[in-house]
């Protein structure tokens, strides 16, 4: 079992629709990083957070340390949004390095 | 522009040969960061460094070699003892260590495959 789990693996929406993604890590943490994956492979990091809610456009990002678990909304989704979206956990352990999830593929269709 | 650059996008290795993926930055960061990514897996730590001349083995570094000589330069060599090396490469850095409260910047990655 993977330290830090993503679900769903594949989503596909409606231009428009409320999108959810969850991260899940059986690991102590330190700090949770969302990251997006374009189709041409460059990542760009959208949020970094250790407790609560954080807000970016129609992002939003939120956090529940005691159940070990993480969303990442997008609101109004449209079709730019596509992409990979990834999770990774910064453990206390290994402050050197961060656990990677496998990525939840999003589709967003006009 | 601030940023990371990757070079080249793409490269081909025949058996039996080293090749080498160039990464630059220039946001005065001073850790910098290889990774491998496989289809249906997460990123993969290959090796890190947090200061010129240093740099540490990651989770899967056999195979892999680096220098850390300039702040701005981490060049990665696969050499021909790794035996699967098509994947897509990314190269990050931040300003310090990634584990807590320290965001990652991405260079846009390089695609390796063997011919």
């Amino acid at each position: 079992k993977n330290e830090v789990e993503q679900s769903p693996q594949n989503l596909t929406a409606q231009e428009g629709e409320f999108i959810t993604i969850n991260c899940s890590y059986s690991v102590g943490i330190s700090a949770l990083h969302w990251l997006q994956q374009h189709p041409g492979g460059g990542i760009v990091s959208l949020f970094m957070l250790s407790s609560g809610k954080k807000k970016h456009g129609r992002l939003i990002a939120t956090i529940n340390i005691q159940e070990k678990h993480s969303s990442l909304h997008i609101t109004a989704s449209h079709p730019r949004d596509s992409a990979v979206y990834i999770c990774a956990a910064s453990p206390p352990y290994n402050t050197d390095k961060l656990i990677f999830g496998t990525g939840t593929r999003l589709q967003v269709f006009p | 522009d601030g940023g990371i650059t990757q070079s080249p996008k793409y490269l081909f290795r025949k058996e039996g040969q080293n090749v080498t993926l160039s990464c630059e930055q220039n946001l005065n960061h001073d850790a910098m960061y290889w990774y491998r990514q496989d289809p249906g897996q997460g990123l993969r730590l290959i090796y890190y460094s947090q200061i010129v001349n240093d740099f540490q083995k990651g989770d899967i570094a056999e195979g892999y070699s680096v220098s850390r000589e300039k702040k701005e330069s981490f060049p990665l060599t696969v050499t021909s003892a790794q035996k699967n090396p098509t994947a897509f490469y990314l190269c990050a850095s931040s300003i310090g260590l990634a584990g807590a409260y320290e965001t990652q910047y991405f260079g846009p990655g390089t695609r390796l495959l063997v011919l």
